[in-house]
């Protein structure tokens, strides 16, 4: 069936450093993927999205790209804030249940000033 | 405006008690998801409403669990004969539709269940 692995954590980085969340996933056909967060406290927040292949989803200085021939979906950001700091999760939806989120265990990212 | 809310936001019980887990979704939203999370894990899917109808069960664990959600809006999870394999976190999400998951899902604080 449909999987998503994700890098394990905790991810300590200081302030300003470059990041990345490593997350491949095991689909048939043609998944819609995400990158959700959750801050302490909180519900799980969609980050950004992609939808086909080499689609690149963006939000808050946060980047993905959809690639199918690595089946890889890392999530980067060129500069850290320690607001950052959260639980991030990668997940896909298959387009025979596009309803129906699939998760990774999700990565803890520590940001210290 | 107001996000998902559930309630409660913690729950302890005792093994066999049933317990009922509330979601409340935001308003207008066609969708609604019922997950669960085990710790150090991502969420794993339960079931599906579009409007008043369950569109999909086959996360349900066994028949200890059922959900509903009568008028297309509140939705209720029901877990009877609790057991201590059920302690997790139980996520509610809602979504404007069911298209292709286009706009994400929306997802609540989750009620923390533990079962003694």
């Amino acid at each position: 069936g449909d999987s998503v692995t994700q890098m394990e954590g905790p991810v300590t980085l200081s302030e300003e450093a470059f990041l990345t969340i490593n997350c491949t996933y095991t689909a048939t056909g043609y998944p819609s993927l995400f990158w959700y967060v959750q801050y302490p406290g909180e519900g799980l927040q969609l980050l950004l999205k992609a939808t086909k292949a080499d689609d690149k989803g963006s939000n808050k200085g946060f980047e993905a790209t959809y690639r199918k021939e690595t089946t890889s979906f890392h999530l980067e950001k060129g500069s850290v804030q320690v607001s950052d700091s959260a639980v991030y999760f990668c997940a896909l939806s298959d387009q025979g249940s596009s309803y129906k989120l699939i998760f990774g265990s999700g990565t803890r990212l520590l940001v210290r000033p | 405006g107001a996000g998902v809310s559930q309630s409660p936001r913690y729950k302890v019980t005792k093994r066999g008690q049933d317990v009922a887990l509330r979601c409340d979704p935001i308003s207008g939203h066609v969708s609604l998801y019922w997950y669960r999370q085990a710790l150090g894990q991502g969420p794993e899917f339960l079931t599906y409403f579009n409007y008043e109808a369950q569109q999909d069960k086959s996360g349900l664990p066994n028949d200890r669990f059922s959900a509903e959600r009568p008028e297309g809006s509140i939705s209720t999870l029901t877990i009877q004969r609790t057991e201590q394999r059920d302690s997790a976190m139980y996520r509610c999400a809602s979504s404007p539709n069911d298209y292709g998951n286009v706009q994400g899902q929306f997802f609540g604080p989750g009620t923390r269940l533990t079962v003694l």
